[in-house]
């Protein structure tokens, strides 16, 4: 039943390492996005994809690879991971427009050591 | 530009208190649309309204309402006798006419409601 479902919930890994987060929506929606959350709470949108076409590709390092294979999922590969890459990563998703609220996943925790 | 401004960093309450969570924003679009979200501490985002431009009726679900002001730029939430289970932090959210579903959130507003 779960509508946004990330997996995996918590990432501890080491500094160098290769990580990827999964994320899978039910809800019908066209477009869907990742968000990074840092320690201070403040949300910031790093891609979103409509049709399995990337439209928003906010300043982030090339590190960070986005692959949608359908509509209903979007997942992110992280390369090279780094201390400053931890932070509660969201996925989300919607209907296309402006309008249309954003549902989110729980989160997924990624902790670098 | 796009930005949302919660000035209230953190605010504390005794439960059955009213509170007011304030969100001003700015936008150079004559369509936008306004949302709240809000951040329990087991760290979901919940979708709570979301407001168009040209509504400027205020809202009220249950205990919440909210109070957009064109004129100010504001989208004020209010609870109303609020509860423990209203700690979290909330997010009040932008999104333009011609940005492709962008969303600007503000940067959240804690709210800590003591019994």
């Amino acid at each position: 039943d779960t509508a946004v479902s990330q997996t995996p919930k918590y990432l501890v890994t080491q500094m160098g390492n290769d990580k990827s987060i999964k994320c899978e929506q039910n809800l019908g929606h066209d477009t869907m996005y990742w968000y990074k959350q840092d320690s201070k709470k403040f949300l910031k949108i790093m891609f979103s994809y409509n049709n399995k076409e990337l439209i928003i590709n906010e300043t982030v390092p090339n590190r960070f690879s986005p692959k949608s294979p359908d509509k209903a999922h979007l997942n992110l590969h992280i390369n090279s991971l780094e201390l400053g890459d931890s932070a509660v990563y969201f996925c989300a998703s919607s209907l296309t427009g402006n309008n249309q609220p954003q549902h989110f996943g729980d989160g997924t925790r990624l902790s670098i050591l | 530009a796009q930005k949302v401004t919660q000035a209230q960093t953190e605010i504390s309450v005794v439960e059955k208190e009213d509170v007011t969570l304030d969100c001003v924003y700015e936008t150079r679009d004559t369509t936008y649309y306004l949302f709240w979200y809000k951040q329990p501490p087991s760290g979901e985002l919940v979708f709570l309204i979301r407001r168009n431009s040209f509504d400027e009726q205020n809202e009220i679900s249950g205990r919440y309402s909210w109070n957009f002001q064109k004129s100010t730029s504001s989208f004020n939430f209010t609870i109303t006798a609020s509860q423990v289970v209203d700690s979290a932090v909330y997010f009040c959210a932008l999104s333009g006419k011609y940005n492709f579903n962008k969303f600007y959130f503000g940067s959240g507003t804690k709210l800590n409601v003591k019994p």
